[in-house]
C-alpha cells in the first residue's frame, strides 16, 4: 500500500530555533495535513492544505507556524522560534478526498525535541 | 466529554481472547475511523465506517456504528500479541471538514 513519508524522523533543536519538518505524501491525494501528539496526549490535528493553500487550522497553528508545498511531491511544516512545549510527534497525512469522504493516511511521524 | 472519546483507558488480555473497545462521540459526524499506534510510532488506518454504516468487518476486525447513541466499537478477535498497541477513533464532523478529531485511545496489551 501506499505510504506517506515522513524526513527526519527525529530532530533535536534547541529553542529558538527554526525548524523544517518534511512529507511525502501519497501521490494521487490531493489533501494534506499536519497533526501533532505530545507524549500520552491525544493526537491533535493543525492545519489541513488542499489546492494550495490552507483550508483549515487550529488554535495551535499560530504564527510561529507555516506550510508550504514547494514542488509537486513535497509538503512542509515550518516551526520559526520554537519552544520547549513545541516537542511532540509530529505527523503529516494525506488523502484523496476531505476526512468526512475517505480514509486519511498517516505518516510514521517526526519526533521533535526542543532543548 | 469531548468528541473521540475511548473507553477503557486500558485493557489487558491474553493471546487468543477478545478484545473490545468503545468509543463516544458528541456531534453528528460522516464517518468514525479506527487506528492503532504501535509505541512511539505513527498511525495505521484499520477500519472507516460510514454514518449510514451499522457494522463493517475487516479481517478480525470488527466495527459497529450506533448514530443514536453517538458511540462506536472495534472488537479485535483471536487477539496475538502483535495487536498490543493504542488504538483510537477518530471523526470527521461533517462533509465538507478537513479535521479528524481523535480520541484519547486505548492501550491495549496482549500478553502471551
Amino acid at each position: 500500500e501506499p505510504e506517506v513519508t515522513q524526513t527526519p524522523s527525529h530532530q533535536v533543536t534547541q529553542m529558538g530555533q527554526e525548524v523544517i519538518l518534511r512529507c511525502v505524501p501519497i501521490s494521487n491525494h490531493l489533501y494534506f495535513y499536519w497533526y501533532r501528539q505530545i507524549l500520552g496526549q491525544k493526537v491533535e490535528f493543525l492545519v489541513s492544505f488542499y489546492n494550495n493553500e490552507i483550508s483549515e487550522k487550529s488554535e495551535i497553528f499560530d504564527d510561529q507556524f507555516s506550510v508550504e508545498r514547494p514542488d509537486g511531491s513535497n509538503f512542509t511544516l515550518k516551526i520559526r522560534s520554537t519552544k520547549l512545549e513545541d516537542s511532540a510527534m509530529y505527523f503529516c497525512a494525506s488523502s484523496e478526498a476531505n476526512p468526512g469522504q475517505g480514509r486519511t493516511f498517516f505518516g510514521q511521524g517526526t519526533r521533535l525535541t526542543v532543548v | 466529554s469531548q468528541q473521540g472519546e475511548e473507553d477503557p483507558q486500558a485493557l489487558s488480555i491474553q493471546e487468543g481472547e477478545n478484545a473490545t473497545m468503545n468509543c463516544s462521540y458528541k456531534t453528528s459526524i460522516n464517518n468514525l475511523q479506527w487506528y492503532r499506534q504501535n509505541s512511539g510510532r505513527g498511525l495505521v488506518h484499520l477500519i472507516l465506517i460510514r454514518s449510514n454504516e451499522r457494522e463493517k468487518h475487516s479481517g478480525r476486525l470488527r466495527v459497529t456504528l450506533d448514530t443514536s447513541k453517538k458511540s462506536s466499537s472495534l472488537l479485535i478477535t483471536a487477539s496475538r500479541a502483535a495487536d498490543t498497541a493504542s488504538y483510537f477513533c477518530a471523526t470527521a464532523v461533517n462533509q465538507a471538514g478537513t479535521a479528524l478529531i481523535f480520541g484519547k485511545g486505548t492501550t491495549l496489551s496482549v500478553s502471551s
